[in-house]
């Protein structure tokens, strides 16, 4: 069982659409990390979260300690925000989910 | 915006050569890290650096793997002797302590025939 669980795996939304990606992890962390991962394969983090809920612009992304469960919502997607979405914990070393594929259409 | 610079971008190599990557974390950054992500696949952690010592490591990084941090600013990863399964993008991430905002390299793509 991996360690970290994302879902969906793909998604497909249309411009404007309110956007959420979830993430569950089985082991006990000390940071949860939302990372995005652009076609060309660059990586940018967005969120670093140990508890309760941050915002950025359309972003915001969440955290349950106790249900070991994340969020990242987008909201008014648009066609820029398609990238992988990648979550990542950190335990002992870091564990990355599979990540999200969002495609945006316009 | 400070940022992770990795060197080469793309490298091809035959199996059984050594093969060295390298990366310049952000300058006042204390923790650096490598890891690698195979086509179609999730990235995975290799290794963390701490204090000119590895902190942590996977059981991906055997003894073809290496890392150093020979003059205070780059850090490399060497793969001693290449396999085909190595054939993968390496990324490069640092951060200033824990529980600050991690950053990547835009990564090295080794190709290994």
């Amino acid at each position: 069982k991996n360690e970290v669980e994302q879902s969906p795996q793909n998604l497909t939304a249309q411009e404007g659409e309110f956007i959420t990606i979830n993430c569950s992890y089985s082991v006990g962390i000390s940071a949860l990390h939302w990372l995005q991962q652009h076609p060309g394969g660059g990586i940018v983090s967005l969120f670093m979260l140990s508890s309760g809920k941050k915002k950025h612009g359309r972003l915001i992304a969440t955290i349950n300690i106790q249900e070991k469960h994340s969020s990242l919502h987008i909201t008014a997607s648009h066609p820029r925000d398609s990238a992988v979405y990648i979550c990542a914990v950190r335990s002992v070393a870091m564990r990355f989910g599979a990540g999200t594929r969002l495609t945006v259409k316009p | 915006e400070p940022e992770v610079t990795q060197t080469p971008s793309h490298q091809v190599t035959q199996m059984g050569q050594e093969v060295i990557l390298r990366c310049v974390p952000i300058s006042n950054h204390l923790y650096f890290y490598w890891y690698r992500q195979i086509l179609g696949q999730k990235v995975e952690f290799l290794v963390s650096f701490y204090n000119n010592e590895i902190s942590e490591k996977s059981e991906i990084f055997d003894d073809q793997f290496s890392v150093e941090r020979p003059d205070g600013s780059n850090f490399t990863l060497k793969i001693r002797s290449t396999k085909l399964e190595d054939s993968a993008m390496y990324f490069c991430a640092s951060i200033r302590e824990t529980g600050n905002t991690i950053y990547f390299g835009e990564g090295s793509w080794l190709t290994v025939v």
